[in-house]
């Protein structure tokens, strides 16, 4: 079964600063998806980034980027710039893509972004 | 819809009665899915359907719990005997039929049940 650990309960960085938020896995598949959703208070679960196992190069989406490293298991999520909005839970996602194509969670890192 | 409708938003009840969550997808979607979501926590796979059948409910986690999708659009998940443990959010997603390639979900706000 795979496993998802995000080891940082809680940050908080001021407006405009770079933060980085550390995800692992465990997984025997060699193909699979990797996901970042933010949780604001509202609860809605939205997809911030997305990136697929086979892939080399890091995904990016605007201010959000990702250090994706196959072989130590490692996917962490580099916010650029970062905005009030931003403030919210991040989940850390993992994705077979045979089957159901369910996602398996990590624990989630709550992220606050000071003025 | 234009998005992935939960009602009701938050529902009390006591312990021991039925609850129904209801989930309404994205119109075309064929693929809906529920996970629950308990305090602190990241999401946890509950039950996926692919139109109207359940094809995983491998996290139901006991037989108290069952969930519905008749016509393939609207899904139910019902709760009986509920118990304090049950108490959490309930997320429902869906997307389009899993077919190549990873499937982009859509979630809803959730239904916040809490079990007295």
């Amino acid at each position: 079964a795979q496993t998802v650990t995000q080891s940082q309960p809680e940050m908080s960085v001021q407006e405009a600063e770079t933060v980085t938020l550390s995800c692992t896995y465990d997984t025997s598949e060699s193909n699979y998806y990797l996901f970042w959703y933010k949780q604001p208070p509202s609860r809605q679960m939205i997809l911030v980034i997305r990136q697929e196992a086979y892939k080399q190069q890091n995904a990016t989406e605007n201010r959000f980027s990702v250090n994706f490293q196959k072989a130590a298991k490692s996917f962490s999520l580099k916010i650029s710039d970062s905005q009030l909005g931003d403030t919210a839970m991040y989940f850390c996602a993992f994705m077979n893509p045979q089957g159901a194509q369910k996602l398996v969670f990590g624990q989630g890192t709550r992220l606050t972004i000071n003025p | 819809g234009a998005g992935v409708s939960q009602t009701p938003s938050n529902k009390v009840t006591e312990k021991g009665k039925y609850v129904e969550l209801r989930c309404d997808p994205i119109s075309g979607h064929t693929a809906l899915y529920w996970y629950r979501q308990s305090l602190g926590q990241g999401p946890e796979f509950l039950i996926y359907f692919q139109g109207t059948g359940a094809a995983d409910d491998s996290g139901l986690p006991n037989d108290r719990f069952f969930a519905v999708r008749p016509e393939g659009s609207v899904s139910t998940l019902k709760i009986q005997r509920t118990e304090r443990g049950d108490s959490a959010v309930y997320l429902c997603a869906s997307s389009l039929s899993p077919a190549a390639g990873a499937n982009v979900l859509t979630f809803g706000a959730g239904s916040r049940l809490t079990v007295l």
